[in-house]
């Protein structure tokens, strides 16, 4: 199946700094890629789907300037948490959907990235 | 909007055990797609079956197979022979076949495989 990659695979920071995370899709090409927030033994919470060349869509509830995203090839997706807080820790996942083949419903999903602010 | 139902949050088997897992959704949609990924304890999400909905076979997977009853929205998992590597949370998901992109999830069934 496809690859979809992250980096860094975790991260700690201070207080009032800001983050980047990146996506990539290795061995396709990704029009569009989802970023997820996932809590300690819950489920994925849909926080954006990335557009390449164009703005992201943000889910209701999710503050677009504090969680920045920019597609900027069709590998790559980076999402930026800016004036990060403790509350910003989780378990960040990114996943892209893979239109090359047959099954271009199908999204892959990279490997995570655990973020804590300190 | 779609919903996805896990009603088991835990389960466990015995190695070598078969096990079902029951998933069940809601829509008004009627062509669309149902995967389970499965979470191992690295948190990396990995494919595991899909089902198309206008196809009434049932997918399978070598020891994975689905039981995809359209009538009454249910997609159910099967793991057949199981094994200590299938220890992991397991999710089910719905994709309209248009439109809207967004997987919705399940809440999740953590499975543990019991030496």
């Amino acid at each position: 199946g496809a690859v979809v990659s992250q980096h860094p695979s975790w991260v700690i920071c201070k207080s009032g700094t800001s983050v980047k995370i990146e996506c990539r899709s290795l061995d396709f090409q990704a029009t569009t890629m989802f970023w997820y927030r996932q809590f300690p033994k819950q489920s994925l919470m849909l926080m954006a789907t990335s557009n390449e060349g164009s703005k992201a869509t943000y889910e209701q509830g999710v503050e677009k300037d504090k969680f920045l995203i920019n597609h900027a090839s069709l590998t790559l997706s980076t999402l930026t948490v800016t004036s990060a807080h403790p509350e910003d820790s989780s378990f960040y996942i990114c996943s892209a959907r893979d239109l090359s083949g047959g099954a271009g419903d199908t999204q892959y999903f990279g490997p995570g990235t655990r973020l804590t602010v300190l | 909007a779609q919903t996805v139902t896990q009603s088991q949050p835990e389960m466990s088997v015995q190695e070598a055990e078969t096990v079902t897992l029951s998933c069940t959704y809601d829509t008004s949609e009627n062509n669309y797609y149902l995967f389970w990924y499965k979470q191992p304890p690295s948190r990396q999400m990995i494919l595991v079956i899909r089902q198309e909905a206008y196809k009434q076979q049932n997918a399978t997977e070598n020891r994975f197979s689905v039981n995809f009853q359209k009538a009454a929205k249910s997609f159910s998992l099967k793991i057949s022979d199981s094994q200590l590597g299938d220890t992991a949370m397991y999710f089910c998901a719905f994709l309209p076949n248009f439109g809207n992109e967004k997987l919705t999830f399940g809440t999740g069934t953590r499975l543990t495989i019991i030496p």
